[in-house]
């Protein structure tokens, strides 16, 4: 059974400082690694894909993946209110046979003014 | 261009009603997929088509029927629903299918769904 762990939260952060938000899977075949945001009542939006071990980065936002750990997280610099949301991660495999994305339970994030 | 459209955006359904949820994407993308969302929970994969065929059916009851008429259009039929089939009703679309490395998916803005 595949698995993607995420604090569930609510994860409370100042406007301005950094977010960190971290995931955990289980699957070491997987190979694709998003972070989505997703504004309640709304979509999941494509924030970041990281595919290799490293850091990616793309304005305010760094995604971190450590395949060795099993493990990818989130930054947000600058945090701002209209942060403020769910984040999922989701973890694809690879090769024949994959079936799409797991997606962790979320995390929600709160930025306060 | 990464868009997603899905009509309607609301539907009212009751449980002997006959209704169908509709996806189009004209990214020339070659896998699409439905989820259903219930709340505060993510979503969970029901189909997933990879070039006009069907090639996950995630264990979804027969009162869900999805059809891919063409490649950029995917269709979800309804009938006989429960009440607890309310959800958010997402697709989403990819370059390639799942497991390549051009799988990334884009979703759609959903279709909240409540049976009576």
């Amino acid at each position: 059974q595949k698995e993607v762990e995420q604090n569930s939260g609510p994860l409370s952060v100042p406007e301005g400082a950094i977010a960190s938000l971290n995931c955990t899977y289980s699957d070491r075949g997987s190979q694709s690694f998003f972070w989505y945001r997703q504004y309640s009542g709304k979509s999941p939006e494509l924030i970041m894909s990281i595919y290799s071990n490293g850091d990616k980065e793309d304005g305010r936002f760094t995604a971190q993946l450590n395949k060795a750990s099993q493990y990818v997280s989130l930054l947000i610099r600058d945090s701002q209110p209209s942060d403020s949301a769910t984040y999922l991660c989701a973890v694809s495999e690879s090769g024949g046979g994959a079936d799409g994305l797991t997606f962790g339970k979320g995390t929600h994030l709160i930025i306060q003014p | 261009d990464t868009e997603v459209t899905q009509t309607p955006k609301h539907l009212v359904m009751g449980m002997t009603n006959k209704k169908s949820l509709k996806c189009e994407q004209h990214m020339g993308h070659r896998a699409m997929y439905w989820y259903k969302q219930k709340a505060k929970k993510p979503p969970e994969l029901m189909f997933v088509y990879s070039y006009e065929k069907l090639s996950i059916n995630e264990s979804v009851p027969s009162r869900f029927s999805p059809e891919c008429p063409n490649s950029s259009l995917l269709n979800l039929h309804l009938h006989a629903l429960q009440p607890e089939d309310s959800a958010l009703y997402l697709c989403a679309s990819s370059q390639d299918p799942p497991g390549s490395s051009t799988d990334t998916q884009y979703f759609g803005p959903g279709t909240r769904l409540t049976v009576l």
